[in-house]
Protein backbone atom coordinates (compact mmCIF):
# COMPACT_ATOMS: atom_id res chain seq x y z
CA UNK A 1 0.00 0.00 0.00
CA UNK A 2 1.34 3.28 -1.11
CA UNK A 3 1.77 5.87 2.33
CA UNK A 4 3.51 8.09 3.90
CA UNK A 5 4.19 7.27 7.64
CA UNK A 6 5.22 9.55 10.09
CA UNK A 7 6.29 9.28 13.48
CA UNK A 8 5.50 9.79 16.46
CA UNK A 9 1.93 10.48 15.82
CA UNK A 10 1.70 12.68 19.29
CA UNK A 11 4.47 14.21 21.37
CA UNK A 12 5.09 16.45 24.43
CA UNK A 13 8.50 17.66 25.06
CA UNK A 14 10.15 20.16 27.06
CA UNK A 15 11.59 23.50 26.13
CA UNK A 16 15.20 23.03 24.84
CA UNK A 17 15.43 19.18 24.40
CA UNK A 18 16.11 18.19 21.00
CA UNK A 19 14.13 16.02 19.15
CA UNK A 20 13.11 14.34 15.70
CA UNK A 21 9.86 13.48 14.03
CA UNK A 22 10.37 10.54 11.26
CA UNK A 23 8.61 10.45 7.54
CA UNK A 24 9.10 7.56 5.55
CA UNK A 25 7.80 7.40 2.38
CA UNK A 26 7.43 3.89 -0.07
CA UNK A 27 6.09 5.16 -2.71
CA UNK A 28 10.19 6.42 -4.54
CA UNK A 29 8.80 9.80 -4.91
CA UNK A 30 11.43 12.50 -5.35
CA UNK A 31 10.05 15.08 -3.39
CA UNK A 32 9.03 15.58 -0.10
CA UNK A 33 7.80 18.29 2.43
CA UNK A 34 7.52 19.29 5.76
CA UNK A 35 4.55 21.38 7.00
CA UNK A 36 2.95 22.59 9.86
CA UNK A 37 -0.68 23.43 10.50
CA UNK A 38 -2.17 25.86 12.81
CA UNK A 39 -5.46 27.18 13.30
CA UNK A 40 -6.41 30.08 11.49
CA UNK A 41 -2.90 29.84 9.31
CA UNK A 42 -3.54 26.79 7.70
CA UNK A 43 -0.53 24.68 5.59
CA UNK A 44 2.90 26.29 5.71
CA UNK A 45 5.43 24.98 3.90
CA UNK A 46 8.31 24.39 6.16
CA UNK A 47 11.03 22.54 4.14
CA UNK A 48 11.18 20.91 0.77
CA UNK A 49 13.35 18.28 -0.81
CA UNK A 50 13.51 17.45 -4.48
CA UNK A 51 15.61 14.79 -4.42
CA UNK A 52 18.50 13.30 -1.90
CA UNK A 53 21.00 15.79 -0.81
CA UNK A 54 18.70 18.35 -1.83
CA UNK A 55 16.61 20.25 0.43
CA UNK A 56 15.55 24.05 0.28
CA UNK A 57 13.67 26.57 2.86
CA UNK A 58 9.80 26.89 2.97
CA UNK A 59 7.70 29.91 4.44
CA UNK A 60 8.59 28.90 7.81
CA UNK A 61 12.12 27.10 8.11
CA UNK A 62 13.61 29.00 11.60
CA UNK A 63 14.00 26.74 14.02
CA UNK A 64 13.77 23.49 12.65
CA UNK A 65 16.28 21.48 10.05
CA UNK A 66 15.82 18.56 8.30
CA UNK A 67 18.43 16.20 5.98
CA UNK A 68 17.60 13.93 2.71
CA UNK A 69 20.11 11.02 2.79
CA UNK A 70 17.83 8.56 1.29
CA UNK A 71 15.09 8.88 -0.98
CA UNK A 72 12.40 7.06 0.94
CA UNK A 73 13.42 9.41 4.14
CA UNK A 74 12.59 13.01 5.42
CA UNK A 75 12.95 13.33 9.09
CA UNK A 76 12.39 17.07 10.88
CA UNK A 77 14.93 17.59 13.02
CA UNK A 78 14.31 20.54 16.06
CA UNK A 79 17.34 21.27 17.67
CA UNK A 80 16.31 23.46 20.58
CA UNK A 81 12.02 23.15 20.68
CA UNK A 82 10.19 26.10 21.39
CA UNK A 83 6.42 26.41 23.05
CA UNK A 84 5.54 28.15 19.20
CA UNK A 85 6.67 25.16 17.59
CA UNK A 86 3.63 23.09 19.21
CA UNK A 87 1.99 22.45 16.43
CA UNK A 88 0.29 19.70 13.87
CA UNK A 89 3.24 18.24 11.67
CA UNK A 90 2.67 16.63 8.39
CA UNK A 91 5.10 15.49 5.79
CA UNK A 92 4.27 15.12 2.57
CA UNK A 93 5.40 13.28 -0.87
CA UNK A 94 4.75 13.52 -4.63
CA UNK A 95 6.07 12.69 -7.76
CA UNK A 96 6.29 15.09 -10.62
CA UNK A 97 3.04 16.67 -11.20
CA UNK A 98 0.77 15.02 -9.29
CA UNK A 99 -0.84 15.23 -5.73
CA UNK A 100 1.33 15.32 -2.70
CA UNK A 101 0.37 12.30 -0.26
CA UNK A 102 0.23 12.86 3.44
CA UNK A 103 1.31 10.99 6.42
CA UNK A 104 -1.35 11.18 8.91
CA UNK A 105 0.89 13.80 10.93
CA UNK A 106 2.55 14.52 14.20
CA UNK A 107 0.91 16.46 16.79
CA UNK A 108 3.40 17.87 18.62
CA UNK A 109 3.56 19.68 22.03
CA UNK A 110 6.18 22.21 23.45
CA UNK A 111 5.73 23.10 27.46
CA UNK B 1 4.23 37.85 -1.47
CA UNK B 2 2.11 34.37 -2.26
CA UNK B 3 -1.30 34.48 -1.33
CA UNK B 4 -4.69 31.82 -1.60
CA UNK B 5 -7.54 33.09 -0.01
CA UNK B 6 -10.81 30.75 1.01
CA UNK B 7 -14.25 31.30 1.24
CA UNK B 8 -16.15 30.70 3.58
CA UNK B 9 -14.27 30.39 6.46
CA UNK B 10 -17.08 28.06 7.96
CA UNK B 11 -20.42 27.07 6.41
CA UNK B 12 -23.14 24.95 8.11
CA UNK B 13 -26.03 23.52 5.38
CA UNK B 14 -28.80 20.90 5.66
CA UNK B 15 -28.08 17.40 3.84
CA UNK B 16 -29.58 17.69 0.94
CA UNK B 17 -28.24 21.35 0.06
CA UNK B 18 -25.81 22.34 -2.61
CA UNK B 19 -22.17 24.25 -1.53
CA UNK B 20 -19.77 26.42 -3.28
CA UNK B 21 -16.54 26.98 -2.20
CA UNK B 22 -14.27 29.50 -3.23
CA UNK B 23 -10.37 29.92 -3.62
CA UNK B 24 -8.73 32.78 -5.16
CA UNK B 25 -5.08 32.84 -5.35
CA UNK B 26 -2.30 35.52 -6.20
CA UNK B 27 1.30 33.74 -7.09
CA UNK B 28 3.73 34.40 -9.17
CA UNK B 29 4.33 31.39 -11.76
CA UNK B 30 1.17 29.54 -11.33
CA UNK B 31 1.29 25.20 -12.26
CA UNK B 32 -1.31 23.87 -10.59
CA UNK B 33 -4.17 24.30 -8.45
CA UNK B 34 -5.41 21.17 -5.33
CA UNK B 35 -8.80 21.03 -3.73
CA UNK B 36 -7.94 18.27 -0.85
CA UNK B 37 -10.54 17.20 2.42
CA UNK B 38 -9.63 17.14 5.46
CA UNK B 39 -11.63 15.06 8.21
CA UNK B 40 -9.50 13.78 10.95
CA UNK B 41 -6.10 14.62 10.53
CA UNK B 42 -4.13 13.68 7.15
CA UNK B 43 -5.36 15.78 4.08
CA UNK B 44 -6.65 13.77 1.10
CA UNK B 45 -6.66 14.67 -2.39
CA UNK B 46 -9.68 15.43 -4.37
CA UNK B 47 -8.40 17.15 -7.88
CA UNK B 48 -5.74 18.92 -9.39
CA UNK B 49 -6.65 21.60 -12.06
CA UNK B 50 -4.13 22.62 -14.13
CA UNK B 51 -6.00 24.27 -17.62
CA UNK B 52 -8.80 27.21 -17.43
CA UNK B 53 -12.20 25.87 -18.08
CA UNK B 54 -11.91 22.10 -17.98
CA UNK B 55 -14.39 20.55 -15.16
CA UNK B 56 -13.01 18.11 -13.10
CA UNK B 57 -15.76 15.63 -11.81
CA UNK B 58 -15.85 12.91 -9.17
CA UNK B 59 -19.24 11.91 -8.16
CA UNK B 60 -20.79 14.60 -6.24
CA UNK B 61 -17.64 17.19 -5.94
CA UNK B 62 -16.93 18.57 -9.29
CA UNK B 63 -14.56 21.79 -9.56
CA UNK B 64 -12.93 24.64 -12.15
CA UNK B 65 -10.39 26.30 -12.68
CA UNK B 66 -10.59 30.43 -14.00
CA UNK B 67 -6.86 31.24 -14.75
CA UNK B 68 -7.94 34.74 -15.93
CA UNK B 69 -9.89 35.48 -13.05
CA UNK B 70 -7.14 33.74 -10.60
CA UNK B 71 -9.90 31.52 -9.03
CA UNK B 72 -11.23 28.23 -8.56
CA UNK B 73 -14.59 26.94 -7.12
CA UNK B 74 -14.97 23.45 -5.55
CA UNK B 75 -18.83 22.27 -5.60
CA UNK B 76 -20.89 19.51 -3.84
CA UNK B 77 -23.98 18.62 -4.78
CA UNK B 78 -26.61 16.98 -2.67
CA UNK B 79 -24.40 17.04 0.41
CA UNK B 80 -24.31 14.08 2.70
CA UNK B 81 -22.81 14.46 6.81
CA UNK B 82 -20.07 12.27 5.30
CA UNK B 83 -19.04 15.62 3.59
CA UNK B 84 -18.58 17.32 6.93
CA UNK B 85 -14.54 18.46 7.00
CA UNK B 86 -12.51 21.30 6.05
CA UNK B 87 -11.70 21.78 2.48
CA UNK B 88 -8.27 23.01 1.65
CA UNK B 89 -6.96 24.47 -1.55
CA UNK B 90 -3.16 25.06 -2.77
CA UNK B 91 -1.54 26.34 -5.74
CA UNK B 92 1.63 25.29 -7.04
CA UNK B 93 4.40 27.01 -8.06
CA UNK B 94 6.24 26.51 -11.34
CA UNK B 95 10.48 26.28 -10.86
CA UNK B 96 9.63 24.69 -7.71
CA UNK B 97 7.66 21.63 -7.73
CA UNK B 98 7.62 20.89 -4.50
CA UNK B 99 5.98 24.30 -3.64
CA UNK B 100 2.34 24.57 -2.33
CA UNK B 101 0.85 27.52 -0.82
CA UNK B 102 -2.32 26.64 0.96
CA UNK B 103 -5.24 28.62 1.82
CA UNK B 104 -6.60 28.61 5.65
CA UNK B 105 -9.22 26.06 4.49
CA UNK B 106 -13.26 26.20 4.62
CA UNK B 107 -15.02 24.11 7.41
CA UNK B 108 -18.31 22.54 6.03
CA UNK B 109 -20.52 21.26 8.23
CA UNK B 110 -23.82 19.10 6.94
CA UNK B 111 -26.06 18.24 9.50
CA UNK B 112 -29.42 16.27 9.46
Amino acid sequence: EAQVTQNPRYLITVTGKKLTVTCSQNMNHEYMSWYRQDPGLGLRQIYYSMNVEVTDKGDVPEGYKVSRKEKRNFPLILESPSPNQTSLYFCASRQGLTEAFFGQGTRLTVV
Amino acid sequence: EDKVVQSPLSLVVHEGDTVTLNCSYEVTNFRSLLWYKQEKKAPTFLFMLTSSGIEKKSGRLSSILDKKELFSILNITATQTGDSAVYLCAVEHTGTASKLTFGTGTRLQVTL
